[in-house]
Parts: C-alpha cells; sequence; structure tokens
C-alpha cells in the first residue's frame, strides 16, 4: 500500500506570494491532518480535515487555509507569504481520523521563502 | 491546555550505550502518548504508543512506560545502535481533539561507533 506522498517536496517562493501544497493520504484514509515544523517552533498542529470537512484548527492566522476533495487528497494554501513561513509542512493522515487511529505521515514539503 | 516537555538535546551517545530521553506532559483530560522518530530528510514514522495509565510501549528495543501519577512517558533503550541517530518526538493526543497531536520540542540523538 502506498504512503502519504506530497507534493512539491522543495519550493521557494518570494515574500508576498502565495503557494499550494497538496498531500495525498493513504488509500482509504479519510482523515488528513497538517503541521509546520520549525526550529523555533518545533512543530505546530494547523487543521485536521475529514470528509471534506474541517473538522480541528489550530492557532494560525487566516492566511493558511486548506481543503479536502471527495477523494480525500487536502491542499493547504498560505497566502501573503512571510518570511517566518519558511518551514517543512507535514501532513498526515489517519483511516477516520479517531484518537485511537493510528496517523501516518508523508516526508514534508520544504517551503522557503525568501 | 495541553502541552508536552522533553528534555533538552542534543544526545551524544557511545554505541550500546543506555539511552533515556525523558518527557512530560500537561493535559486536561486522559490523553494517548506517543513517540515518534525523524530521520534525516524524512517525515515522521511512529515509534511506539501507550493509550492509558501503566501501559507500555515498546518497538525496536525502545520501551516506555505511561506513569499518569508522575505524568510523564520517558523513552528508554537498552543498547542503542548508529542507526538509531535521528530527533526523537513525544507526542500527545486528546480523546476529544480527533487526529490532533501535540508535540515536545524534539531531541536529537547521535549515536558514534
Amino acid at each position: 500500500k502506498a504512503g502519504v506522498t506530497q507534493t512539491p517536496r522543495y519550493l521557494i517562493k518570494t515574500r508576498g506570494q502565495q503557494v499550494t501544497l497538496s498531500c495525498s493520504p493513504i488509500s482509504g484514509h479519510r482523515s488528513v491532518s497538517w503541521y509546520q515544523q520549525t526550529p523555533g517552533q518545533g512543530l505546530q498542529f494547523l487543521f485536521e480535515y475529514f470528509s471534506e470537512t474541517q473538522r480541528n484548527k489550530g492557532n494560525f492566522p487566516g492566511r493558511f487555509s486548506g481543503r479536502q476533495f471527495s477523494n480525500s487528497r487536502s491542499e493547504m494554501n498560505v497566502s501573503t507569504l512571510e518570511l517566518g513561513d519558511s518551514a517543512l509542512y507535514l501532513c498526515a493522515s489517519s483511516f477516520l481520523g479517531h484518537s485511537y487511529n493510528e496517523q501516518f505521515f508523508g516526508p514534508g514539503t520544504r517551503l522557503t521563502v525568501l | 491546555g495541553n502541552s508536552v516537555t522533553q528534555m533538552e538535546g542534543p544526545v551524544t551517545l557511545s554505541e550500546e550505550a543506555f539511552l533515556t530521553i525523558n518527557c512530560t506532559y500537561t493535559a486536561t483530560g486522559y490523553p494517548s502518548l506517543f513517540w515518534y522518530v525523524q530521520y534525516p530528510g524524512e517525515g515522521l514514522q511512529l515509534l511506539l504508543k501507550a493509550t492509558k495509565a501503566d501501559d507500555k510501549g515498546s518497538n525496536k528495543g525502545f520501551e516506555a512506560t505511561y506513569r499518569k501519577e508522575t505524568t510523564s512517558f520517558h523513552l528508554e533503550k537498552g543498547s542503542v545502535q548508529v542507526s538509531d541517530s535521528a530527533v526523537y518526538f513525544c507526542a500527545l493526543r486528546e480523546e476529544t481533539s480527533g487526529s490532533r497531536l501535540t508535540f515536545g520540542e524534539g531531541t536529537q540523538l547521535t549515536v558514534n561507533p
């Protein structure tokens, strides 16, 4: 069974631009969560989607948004990029998103904002 | 709110040494506890987990016991290998928070031959 895939793996943008990252969960998984990883703040939860609905949201500004499609693939978008948005963005999928369902992480997208 | 605190790193050990990475947590409910490992250039992999007090999670020689009385979930391994070099994250997940994980800061482990 294929794992969680994220595209692109690396991305370079400039301040003020916007970016869209994509995540394909493991086949059959319906919950997708997104995390931001930075050296200063560590791993922080962005949001979770289940059946095309945002079910949970972390403490990030409105510039960070996401969506989920009917095939469970998810995208996250960051508008008006800032230098501080440079990070590794990780996506994780689980079967139903219950607390007892194991989460599987993708390799991440490394975003650099210049 | 929930929080996880890990011992400060980095940790450098010689091969076959004993490893302990401390982890304590604060939670409002009854969380599940996890250790994840991240190898260079990769995402996170679940190493072990425990879902209730006194549970012991174990995998690949690593162990951690859910201690409710001390709100701790320390990671141990009796004899580390060079291949264990990675970053280790302690995390918790509340019953009511779905998939949301709260992570500790991470501990960089380097094992020298």
